[in-house]
């Protein structure tokens, strides 16, 4: 099935630094999701983009639906240990199948 | 709403019995998938519905997979006979409709043993 390449694969920081990552694809997609999963729960929605060039805010958490629509990028801002988990983008590509990212593995170091 | 339901959240079953996982997506939600996610392979999509009907699945990984939607409120995907390489975490998922944000449960893990 469709893959989405998701970088880096893990990253450790100190907290109070700021994060990004990002993700893309070899075929366009329509819509940009980015999950959170925590250890033994699903993935929990952050950030949902609709259109290509597309910025979206929600707290610290900013992502952008790339002008290509092959890619997008989450950043987060001032890190703090609760942020600690795997983000996932996913998204919806022309034929509305619904495909997840590798994943990026975030350590915050108190 | 309670969200995406699923049961049960683990399940431990001796290889060749058959598994049956169960998903409740949230109410009104027209859209619903399955994934399953292991360590080497991440979360992979198996099958997805829209209206009840199956429209892909191609993702499934072989005939002992087979997944129904008998209803808008209920959908269970089902092994049989398992294999201790089906050990995974089994997602459900829904969406109002594809495109749309979707919304996961919290997943059933599957030990074959």
């Amino acid at each position: 099935g469709q893959q989405l390449n998701q970088s880096p694969q893990s990253m450790f920081i100190q907290e109070g630094e700021d994060v990004s990552m990002n993700c893309t694809s070899s075929s366009i997609f329509n819509t940009w999701l980015w999950y959170k999963q925590d250890p033994g729960e699903g993935p929990v929605l952050l950030i949902a983009l609709y259109k290509a060039g597309e910025l979206t805010s929600n707290g610290r958490l900013t992502a952008q639906f790339g002008i290509t629509r092959k890619d997008s990028f989450l950043n987060i801002s001032a890190s703090i240990p609760s942020d600690v988990g795997i983000y996932f983008c996913a998204g919806y590509n022309t034929g509305n199948q619904f495909y997840f990212g590798t994943g990026t593995s975030l350590t915050v170091i108190p | 709403d309670a969200g995406v339901i699923q049961s049960p959240r683990h399940e431990v079953t001796e290889m060749g019995q058959e598994v049956t996982l169960r998903c409740k997506p949230i109410s009104g939600h027209n859209s619903l998938f399955w994934y399953r996610q292991t360590m080497m392979r991440g979360l992979e999509l198996l099958i997805y519905f829209n209206n009840n009907v199956p429209i892909d699945d191609s993702g499934m990984p072989e005939d002992r997979f087979s997944a129904k939607m008998p209803n808008a409120s209920f959908s269970t995907l089902k092994i049989q006979p398992s294999e201790p390489r089906d050990s995974a975490v089994y997602f459900c998922a829904s969406t109002l409709t594809p495109g749309l944000e979707a919304f996961f449960g919290q997943g059933t893990r599957l030990t074959v043993v």
